[in-house]
């Protein structure tokens, strides 16, 4: 039974461009969560998807964007990358409001260079 | 705001030593809090997971409390093992679903 799976595993972009990140959730699991994690921090919470729509979103500007396919799968984009994007960038699946009940499945992460 | 506080922030022990991680949070309204490891420049593998209505749970090695009136959780290992050395973080859902996480505890087991 595969877990979540992240794409690719690190990438190094420049300032002001863009990148596109990539999640699949793990079978059974609908919902996709996507979290920032900086050098020596706790993970911060950007926003999630149910039913290919966003359902909440942390504190983070409208260049940080996402998309939900029918087949549950994820992406998250960054537009403009300032060099404090540099971070790993974690998804997290779980099954509708029941990641409450049964807790969120994590990926290995992306980690995102921005120079 | 939920706020989650972890302490100590670093850790260095002797094999075989048995130890407490510490976790606060100010919000108590939780719906669950999670334990979760994370070794360097990895992902998170979940360890624990209490819901709000339990006192703790338990995994071989590892035992989880909870106690949401005062805000409190605890990670005990016993008889630690290099193999434990990683970042320990926990995290709580309240409502909406969202994780909200501790800036960590860095473990180091010594042999």
């Amino acid at each position: 039974d595969a877990g979540v799976t992240q794409s690719p595993t690190h990438l190094i972009k420049t300032r002001g461009q863009q990148v596109t990140l990539r999640c699949s959730p793990k079978s059974g699991h609908d919902t996709v969560s996507w979290y920032q994690q900086a050098l020596g921090q706790g993970p911060q919470f950007i926003f999630q998807y149910y039913e290919e729509e966003e359902r909440q979103r942390g504190n983070f500007p409208d260049r940080f964007s996402g998309h939900q396919f029918p087949n549950y799968s994820s992406e998250l984009n960054v537009n403009a990358l300032l060099l404090g994007d540099s971070a790993l960038y974690l998804c997290a699946s779980s099954l509708g409001d029941w990641g409450t009940n049964y807790g969120y499945t994590f990926g290995s992460g992306t980690r995102l260079t921005v120079v | 705001k939920q706020e989650v506080t972890q302490i100590p922030a670093a850790l260095s022990v002797p094999e075989g030593e048995n130890l407490v991680l510490n976790c606060s949070f100010t919000d108590s309204a939780i719906y669950n809090l999670q334990w979760f490891r994370q070794d360097p420049g990895k992902g998170l593998t979940s360890l624990l997971l209490i819901q709000s209505s339990q006192r703790e749970q338990t995994s071989g090695r590892l035992n989880a409390s909870l106690d949401k009136s005062s805000g409190r959780s605890t990670l005990y290992i016993a008889a630690s093992q290099p193999g434990d050395s990683a970042t320990y973080l926990c995290a709580v859902s309240n409502a909406g679903n969202m994780l909200t996480f501790g800036g960590g505890t860095r473990l180091m087991v010594k042999p």
